[in-house]
């Protein structure tokens, strides 16, 4: 069964570094989601493609947040510096929306990050 | 956005049936109704979605009500591995990018008691 890849599970960074996540979405999902799920609250949009274009970015904190899907295929997210508050786990999902609103979205198991 | 509101908590026995609502009075008639759970420590899955009619599958029932204004998913048989956050979504099918958004809530979380 076709799921989507995130890398790595677990990251461990110190403050004021980068660190970067990968995600490979479900082959021929146009649209891909990057999330932030904070302990105990629901995830949080940050970024939402359809195919290598932005559609949503407005709660991404550009100062330090980027996310790039190059191709229209996979993508990346790069927080640099990081900062404590950063620690949390950073979803993505895909969906291929050929009937908009009339799909389901397809999540990766997420990357737990924590910064000391 | 169009938003939902859904109780913090709920407890269900296992075996039994478990109805979970959510309020939605400020659907608009583009607006599909999808349900996400979250298990712990993994990314949410989907399981339901619906217009206006009541919807089954392996998962679950969604029954919506008349106006739309709240549904209910109902779970026939609640197991342990039922035990999850579970989240209620409104997606725009307009046809507009925005459409395309999932904007989650705090959700319920479920608690199943053997």
């Amino acid at each position: 069964e076709a799921e989507v890849a995130q890398s790595p599970r677990y990251k461990i960074t110190e403050k004021s570094q980068a660190v970067a996540f990968w995600c490979d979405p479900i082959s021929g999902h146009a649209t891909l989601y990057w999330y932030r799920q904070i302990l105990g609250q629901g995830p949080e949009l940050l970024v939402q493609f359809q195919d290598e274009s932005v559609v949503d970015d407005s709660q991404l904190p550009k100062d330090r947040f980027s996310a790039e899907r190059l191709k229209g295929v996979d993508s990346t997210l790069k927080i640099q510096p990081a900062e404590l508050g950063d620690s949390a786990m950073y979803l993505c999902a895909s969906s291929h929306d050929r009937v908009v609103g009339n799909t389901e979205a397809f999540f990766g198991q997420g990357t737990r990050l924590t910064v000391v | 956005d169009a938003k939902t509101t859904q109780p913090n908590s709920m407890e269900s026995n296992e075996e039994e049936p478990v109805h979970l609502p959510c309020n939605h009075s400020t659907i608009s008639g583009t607006d599909y109704i999808h349900w996400y759970r979250q298990l712990p420590s993994q990314g949410p899955e989907y399981v339901i979605h619906g217009l206006t009619s009541n919807v089954n599958n392996r998962m679950a029932s969604l029954a919506i009500a008349e106006d739309r204004k709240s549904s209910t998913l109902i779970l026939h048989r609640a197991t342990l591995r039922d035990a999850a956050v579970y989240y209620c979504i409104l997606r725009d099918h307009s046809g507009n990018n925005a459409g395309n958004m999932l904007t989650f809530g705090g959700g319920t979380r479920l608690m199943v008691k053997p």
